[in-house]
């Protein structure tokens, strides 16, 4: 079965920093292309960015470019997205999710979320 | 980025009536040289992480009720609950994967009438 957690998350005051970690497993995590999706309070799905297999091709929305940083570790089965100069509109929900064997895929699978918060 | 956008903002259906959304694209998502079109469909019910439903405009994911449907090619998409039940309940969203960012509609809240 496959699962996604997330952790990480929790309240960051405004100029801090967060890493958020996705933990797979039920998948050969190393064959799939990996996506950040957030969701803020009470709106829609936000993509984030996403990465390649084996890390060699990252694609960001252009405002978290420079801020957020997605990286992943093949041999530990984890996804991570390092988030500075958090802002009060970076609250929200954080899904980390599996694209496919290509860059150009859906999202089918999806974990529970962590909540970050950033308020002073 | 390719810009979704999505109608109407919400719907309520009596049960087993049919539910009709639709989403629109910025720029066409069909890519010539398969001819897929690159726009997915996702299920969002309450406190949950979304689901996902159709891929390649009308693709049914496994296991996903064939009262769920897709249509359309280019910049025109639509989902079709054929008959709605109570547990489609749920908020609707588009998202298209053709190029980044992967961008998402607003979403449709579907409800019981």
């Amino acid at each position: 079965e496959v699962q996604l957690v997330e952790s990480g998350g929790g309240l960051v005051q405004p100029g801090g920093s967060l890493r958020l970690s996705c933990a797979a497993s039920g998948f050969t995590f190393s064959s799939y292309w990996m996506s950040w999706v957030r969701q803020a309070p009470g709106k829609g799905l936000e993509w984030v960015a996403n990465i390649k297999q084996d890390g060699s091709e990252k694609y960001y929305v252009d405002s978290m470019k420079g801020r957020f940083t997605i990286s992943r570790d093949n041999a530990k089965n984890s996804l991570y997205l390092q988030m500075n100069s958090l802002r009060a509109e970076d609250t929200a929900v954080y899904y980390c999710a599996r694209g496919g064997s290509r860059a150009y895929y859906p999202l089918d699978y999806w974990g529970q979320g962590t909540l970050v918060t950033v308020s002073s | 980025d390719i810009v979704m956008t999505q109608s109407p903002d919400s719907l309520a259906v009596s049960l087993g009536e049919r539910a009709t959304i639709n989403c629109k694209s910025g720029q066409s998502v069909l890519y010539s040289s398969n001819n897929k079109n690159y726009l997915a469909w996702y299920q969002q019910k309450s406190g949950q992480p979304p689901k996902l439903l159709i891929y390649w405009a009308s693709t049914r994911e496994s296991g996903v009720p064939d009262r769920f449907s897709g249509s359309g090619s280019g910049t025109d998409f639509t989902l079709t609950i054929s008959s709605l039940q109570a547990e489609d309940v749920a908020v609707y969203y588009c998202q298209q994967y053709y190029s980044t960012p992967f961008t998402f509609g607003p979403g449709t809240k579907v409800d019981i009438k």
